[in-house]
């Protein structure tokens, strides 16, 4: 197994569609992060769970919400998404948040969405 | 705000070249100083980190070294490979924004046989 896998690796959806993407880490790991990548822009971070509380979100639009169940998983809830949505979806680990901020974060292969 | 700034890529080099990426920083404070690399298909991965002024990181042939006075946290590796081909990410951690991460947006690294 890898560290953190998501699923599903690439996803198409309507404007009008709900989806969810999904983080597993399996490393023990108390802090989970969201992040989007789109093309010649930098990393944006979304979103940001400590022991299963949210503790950043970063003003991104209600049509994105995020869940977490327990320390192990991420989810992240879409709908009604616009063609601009379209991006790499990261999610992300750390042991905590300190270390997160010391740049030790293990990042999944991402989530390729696009929004027709 | 604190932001990172990355030269525009993709950067294309034959094998065994001397590679630099560029990479400087706006920042309140003194904050550390990052690299990942994100290969085909996959996430980001630390690469090489500095704390503080003067600092150099290093990891896999790949160095950095944290100026302060240049404001700046430069990428260099002597001879690259095929397999350094990646997209490379220079990033800091920001003092004024509870130890966030700032990314820059990322330079694509190709390099040929």
């Amino acid at each position: 197994e890898t560290g953190v896998t998501q699923t599903p690796r690439h996803l198409v959806m309507g404007m009008t569609n709900k989806k969810s993407l999904k983080c597993e880490q399996h490393l023990g790991h108390n802090a989970m992060y969201w992040y989007k990548q789109s093309a010649k822009k930098p990393l944006e971070l979304m979103f940001v769970y400590s022991l299963e509380e949210r503790v950043e979100n970063n003003s991104v639009p209600s049509r994105f919400s995020p869940e977490c169940p327990n320390s192990s998983h991420l989810f992240l809830h879409l709908h009604t998404l616009q063609p601009e949505d379209s991006a790499l979806y990261l999610c992300a680990s750390s042991q905590d948040l300190a270390r997160g901020r010391n740049g030790e974060l293990f990042f999944g292969e991402g989530s390729r969405l696009t929004v027709l | 705000g604190d932001s990172v700034t990355q030269m525009e890529g993709p950067v294309t080099l034959s094998e065994e070249a001397f590679l630099t990426i560029n990479c400087t920083y706006t920042a309140t404070g003194y904050p550390s100083l990052f690299w990942y690399v994100q290969y085909p298909g996959e996430g980001l991965q630390l690469l090489l980190k500095a704390t503080k002024a003067d600092d150099k990181g290093s990891n896999k042939g790949f160095e950095a070294t944290y100026r302060k006075e240049t404001t700046s946290f430069h990428l260099e590796k002597g001879s690259v490979q095929v397999s350094d081909s990646a997209v490379y990410f220079c990033a800091l951690s920001s003092y004024n924004q509870g130890g966030k991460l700032i990314f820059g947006q990322g330079t694509e690294l190709s390099v040929k046989p």
